[in-house]
């Protein structure tokens, strides 16, 4: 069974600009979460789908916003780029949003402001 | 709010040396326990989990157990080798929590020297 996978692997952006970030979860999982990874703050989260919903939201600006399609796979933008805003971006999915459901990872996509 | 405490890294260790990497939490609900391993330039990869007080996970060696009287989830291995050499995180998911957002530590480095 494919893993998670997250398009693209790599970005680099001016401040300012946008950035769309793509997730595609495991065949059958309907759960999809989007964390940020920085060396100065660790891993937060930032927010969480589930049938096309959003259940959960971490403490970020509203510059950060996410969708989840019908298929489950999950898009989420940053608008308004700040050099702040360089991270790695995980994807997770599960099967259901409950706390005992495994979430598994994607590679994640590093992302560069300058 | 919920929080994980990890032991702050990097742990140095000689091949077949034992590991403990220590783990507190602070939850509002009834939490699940998961640890996590980092390989460099990849993404999360779940290592072992426990969903209740006093129940063990354990996977490619690795152990920990879920002690509620001491808020712990300490990982152990009995003889590490330097193909474990990663950033380790121990994260929960609390049943308090609408969905199964990931409260995470701030890792744990571990390098295992021939």
């Amino acid at each position: 069974k494919a893993g998670v996978t997250q398009t693209p692997r790599y970005l680099i952006k001016t401040r300012g600009q946008q950035v769309t970030l793509s997730c595609s979860p495991i065949s059958g999982h309907r759960s999809v979460s989007w964390y940020q990874q920085t060396p100065g703050q660790g891993l937060q989260f930032l927010f969480e789908y589930f049938s096309e919903t959003q259940r959960n939201k971490g403490n970020f600006p509203g510059r950060f916003s996410g969708r989840q399609f019908s298929n489950s796979r999950s898009e989420m933008n940053v608008s308004t780029l700040e050099l702040g805003d360089s991270a790695l971006y995980l994807c997770a999915s599960s099967l259901l949003p409950g706390p005992t459901d495994t979430q598994y990872f994607g590679p994640g996509t590093r992302l560069t402001v300058l | 709010g919920d929080s994980v405490t990890q032991m702050e890294g990097p742990v140095t260790l000689s091949e077949e040396a034992f590991l403990t990497i220590n783990c507190t939490y602070t939850a509002t609900g009834y939490p699940s326990l998961f640890w996590y391993v980092q390989y460099p330039g990849e993404g999360l990869q779940l290592l072992l989990k426990a969903t209740k007080a006093d129940d063990k996970g354990s996977n490619k060696g690795f152990e920990a157990t879920y002690r509620k009287e001491t808020t712990s989830f300490h990982l152990e291995k009995g003889s590490v080798q330097v193909s474990d050499s990663a950033v380790y995180f121990c994260a929960l998911s609390d049943l308090g929590n609408a969905g199964n957002m990931l409260t995470f530590g701030g890792g744990t480095r571990l390098m295992v020297k021939p």
